[in-house]
């Protein structure tokens, strides 16, 4: 079993729309969660970190379930700018990022 | 944000060579680097943490005199892609830290061994 693991994509919606992904992990010890994204052939950008109570950012909404060991992306009106590959990952107890493999996002006009 | 500069961005090579991958911290003291290796449509893989002035731990699975680490200051760390070979051939990724700090990643090098 993958450490992180993501919802398959990819993920085609339209402009506007709401999106949501779903990520769990294996490792109840891990410390720290993220969402990161990443345009094509580029590098990962954190997009948000995530906590127990959750937290917003603009139209990004994160939350982590911990003693599902769950964590979730809600994008609200989903723009163009948007479409990118966004990478769930965990921290570990020996502080090494863990990626799930990403879940690819399309928004469309 | 803190920069992490990676070069170069892409190199082709002749399979058989070696290739050195550059990592700088421009503007914070790293005292951790990791590099990545990213396959196209999968996650990026962690292949070895390196500690300034000390050697790099390695990933299982991923050889140590095969890809040659080496972080002999808080700024710099380098990457050698020893006799490279096509299944080589992939997105490398490092990501540097200093204390107490997130770790930020360099622009990634696309390597195509030929």
């Amino acid at each position: 079993r993958k450490e992180v693991e993501q919802d398959p994509g990819p993920f085609n919606v339209p402009e506007g729309a709401t999106v949501a992904f779903n990520c769990t992990y294996s490792n109840s010890a891990s410390q720290s969660f993220f969402w990161y994204r990443q345009d094509c052939r580029k590098e990962p950008k954190l997009l948000m970190s995530v906590y127990s109570s959750g937290n917003e950012d603009g139209r990004f909404t994160a939350q982590l379930n911990r003693a599902s060991q769950y964590i979730s992306l809600l994008i609200r009106d989903s723009k163009l700018s948007d479409s990118a590959t966004y990478l769930c990952v965990v921290r570990n107890q020996g502080g090494k990022l863990i990626f799930g493999q990403g879940t690819e996002l399309s928004v469309k006009p | 944000g803190a920069v992490v500069s990676q070069h170069p961005s892409w190199v082709i090579c002749k399979s058989g060579t070696s290739v050195k991958i550059e990592c700088r911290s421009l503007d914070f003291q790293a005292t951790t680097m990791f590099w990545y290796r990213q396959f196209p449509k999968q996650s990026l893989m962690l292949m070895a943490t390196s500690n300034e002035g000390s050697k790099a731990t390695y990933e299982q699975g991923v050889e140590k005199d095969k890809f040659l680490i080496n972080h002999a200051s808080l700024t710099l760390s380098t990457l050698t892609v020893t006799s490279a070979h096509p299944e080589d051939s992939s997105f490398y990724i490092c990501s540097a830290r200093g204390p107490g700090q997130e770790a930020f990643f360099g622009q990634g090098t696309r390597l195509t061994v030929v």
